[in-house]
């Protein structure tokens, strides 16, 4: 099982420039988010989905863009990059969990962006 | 919010025994625990559920107190296996998405 599929891992960007993180999942999760980690600072959700076409924002939505067209896929899009978005960004998913207890979350390996 | 976790980081020999604690300002249902080494994805550990239930499958302990709002995770005879940074995760929202704390850098030495 492939499970939580991101790409690219790695990724130098100029201050401007707008690039797209995708993620993919093949367990038929309903649910999709984009975390962003900096150090001292844990895990940031950024945007999530519960489902086709259903998207909303986390704590940290500014400067990113989502879009859920498909069960599998969960694009991140980064519209203007700027330094403040060098990060390790996380894609997961989960099947829909609960108020009371959530459900287990599972992660992509992680991309890597250093904006100059 | 966030739940806040301490110790922020923790040194340890293997076979001691150290505890994480995570809090939390709102009212908890349940508590989510993972683990991330260094430069890989976080993984997860065990859930805790309002009531006493626990679902996990690692040889960690936790506790969780609900009318404290608090958990703490337990590392019992610590193994080289067991460095990493440790996050709590509490979830809110109608579809459980999870917030977490900003994480316990655990280091255990032979």
């Amino acid at each position: 099982n492939a499970g939580v599929t991101q790409t690219p891992k790695f990724q130098v960007l100029k201050t401007g420039q707008s690039m797209t993180l995708q993620c993919a999942q093949d367990m038929n999760h309903e649910y999709m988010s984009w975390y962003r980690q900096d150090p001292g600072m844990g895990l940031r959700l950024i945007h999530y989905s519960v489902g086709a076409g259903i998207t909303d924002q986390g704590e940290v939505p500014n400067g990113y863009n989502v879009s859920r067209s498909t069960t599998e896929d969960f694009p991140l899009r980064l519209l203007s990059a700027a330094p403040s978005q060098t990060s390790v960004y996380f894609c997961a998913s989960s099947p829909v969990g609960t108020r009371n207890s959530g459900n287990t979350i599972y992660f992509g390996e992680g991309s890597w962006l250093t904006v100059v | 919010q966030q739940p806040v976790q301490s110790p922020q980081a923790v040194i340890l020999r293997e076979g001691e025994d150290a505890v994480i604690n995570c809090s939390s300002s709102k009212a908890l249902y349940s508590v989510h625990w993972y683990r991330q080494k260094h430069g890989e994805a976080p993984v997860f550990l065990m859930i805790l559920l309002k009531g006493g239930e626990q679902k996990g499958h690692e040889k960690i302990s936790a506790s969780f107190n609900e009318k404290k709002q608090q958990s703490s995770l337990y590392l019992t005879a610590s193994q080289l296996s067991y460095s990493g940074t440790y996050f709590c995760g509490t979830p809110g929202g109608s579809w459980g998405k999870l917030q977490f704390g900003a994480g316990t850098q655990v280091v255990v030495t032979p």
